[in-house]
């Protein structure tokens, strides 16, 4: 079963960088799919925050990039605010399912 | 600006069929450019894709759902609707209607609230 494997929690302090990784295999990032990065709020629909793994979402600070090399993917935070605490999710297209994917999630705690 | 709403039954009783409307303002569904979905989050889970459909194609569908769901679309009305038969309690979640765009790998740029869909007798 494809997968995409995102660490369940991540935190940092006011200020800091963190970064999300976002991991799959050669049937769908590995295979050159571009990752996407969702940004969820308790009770609200998830906000597009990236997409094709590096372009920034109209509106998203530049606080927010992407990156991705073989078949993983990132998304980096700098300058941590309050603010940024919520889940992250990333998503792309996996062959195997002929589908679109989603990670499970990671909390970002703002200590 | 695109706004999409959800619509439908918040309790579903079990082996019944889920049936969600999600009108579309901003955008209209046969300009054979987006790829419109939905998208469901079990409680306190991640997400999971459901299926899309695209104007000038076919739908597609989540191979783990594939026997039971359906997507169509009433251009007159500007809606798209998710019909999901033989509910189980598994398939209580939040469903959200979204639009997809850029392809067979498409990214979600507009969503709807979500609606609440519980599943119990």
């Amino acid at each position: 079963q494809s997968v995409l494997t995102q660490p369940p929690s991540v935190s940092g302090a006011p200020g800091q960088t963190v970064t999300v990784s976002c991991t799959g295999d050669s049937s769908n990032i590995g295979a050159g799919f571009g990752v996407h990065w969702y940004q969820q709020f308790p009770g609200t629909a998830p906000k597009l925050l990236i997409y094709g793994s590096r372009h920034r979402h109209s509106g998203v600070p530049d606080r927010f990039s992407g990156s991705q090399s073989g078949a993983s993917a990132s998304l980096a935070i700098t300058g941590l605010q309050a603010e940024d605490e919520a889940v992250y999710y990333c998503q792309s297209y996996d062959m195997n399912l002929r589908g679109l994917l989603f990670g499970g999630g990671t909390k970002l705690t703002v200590l | 600006q695109v706004q999409l709403q959800e619509s439908g039954p918040g309790l579903v009783k079990p082996a019944q069929t889920l049936s969600l409307t999600c009108t579309v303002s901003g955008e209209s569904l046969d300009s054979g450019v987006y790829y419109w979905s939905w998208v469901r989050q079990h409680p306190g889970k991640g997400l999971e894709w459901i299926g899309y459909i695209y104007y000038y194609g076919s739908p597609h569908y989540n191979p783990s759902l594939k026997s039971r769901v359906s997507i169509s679309v009433d251009t007159s009305k500007n809606q798209f609707t998710l019909t999901l038969s033989s509910v189980t309690a598994a398939d209580t979640a939040v469903y959200f209607c979204a639009k997809g765009e850029g392809g067979t790998n498409h990214d979600f740029g507009n969503w709807g609230p979500g609606t609440l869909v519980s599943v119990s007798s």
